[in-house]
């Protein structure tokens, strides 16, 4: 599975949209997943197959594909949405990828 | 209730080794594949490999191949994962996570979406 890069750092002022590419050669062919990870706690899926919500996500979380690069997108966003967020794939054989992890900065 | 439960810290010398448990209970323990996920110091995830505890198929990442082990004991319903040859760089939380099934149509998708903890491993001369 190939390295997936995405931007170090988001920062953007509560109720504006966030946006956190990732960007990777085998994306094309392969699903991205989406993961939000904040200190002390255990990561949670925010985005599976590149664009589908998980129950319980809220609806300002989405998600969109195009070539190389995958996008999530938090609209509106909230104080409680800051955390680390990182694009993971897998490909054929079954080797799973995190991508490089975006800090979301609310401020 | 459905949990993993990590082994605690554990502090080892370069060139050491260190094994490191992940007890999974409140489910079926075959049925599902375990994958180790570490997160050194100011830096992100980083995946190590699988195993599948129903039949002990392991994959592993190619950063760590020759110095991981992934094994399981079936009556304990624990996974270990042990790392061989530590290095400064092997500093880390490392974390144990189950893989979760979601269901879109007749499609499934899996996820990481059961975790433990976390274990601190440092190694330090």
């Amino acid at each position: 599975s190939s390295d997936l890069t995405q931007p170090p750092s988001v920062t953007v002022s509560p109720g504006q949209t966030a946006t956190i590419t990732c960007s990777g050669d085998a994306l094309p062919n392969q699903y991205v997943y989406w993961y939000q990870h904040k200190p002390g706690q255990a990561p949670v899926l925010v985005i599976f197959k590149d664009t589908e919500r998980p129950s319980g996500i809220p609806a300002r979380f989405s998600g969109s594909s195009a070539g190389t690069t995958v996008t999530l997108t938090i609209s509106g966003i909230q104080a409680e949405d800051e955390a680390d967020y990182y694009c993971q794939s897998e490909d054929t054989s079954g080797t799973y990828v995190f991508g490089s992890g975006t800090q979301v900065t609310v401020l | 209730q459905v949990q993993l439960v990590q082994s605690g810290a554990e502090v080892r010398k370069p060139e050491a080794s260190v094994r490191v448990s992940c007890k999974a209970s409140g489910y079926t323990f075959k049925n599902y594949a375990i994958h180790w996920v570490r997160q050194a110091p100011g830096q992100g995830l980083e995946w190590m490999g699988w195993i599948n505890a129903g039949n002990g198929n392991t994959k592993y990442s190619e950063k760590f191949q020759g110095r991981i082990t992934m094994t399981t004991d079936t009556f304990a319903t624990t996974v270990y994962m042990e790392l061989i040859s530590l290095r400064s760089e092997d500093t880390a939380v490392y974390f144990c996570t189950r893989d979760e099934k979601v269901l879109v149509g007749d499609s499934h998708y899996w996820y990481l979406g059961l975790w433990g903890r976390g274990t601190q491993v440092t190694v330090s001369s």
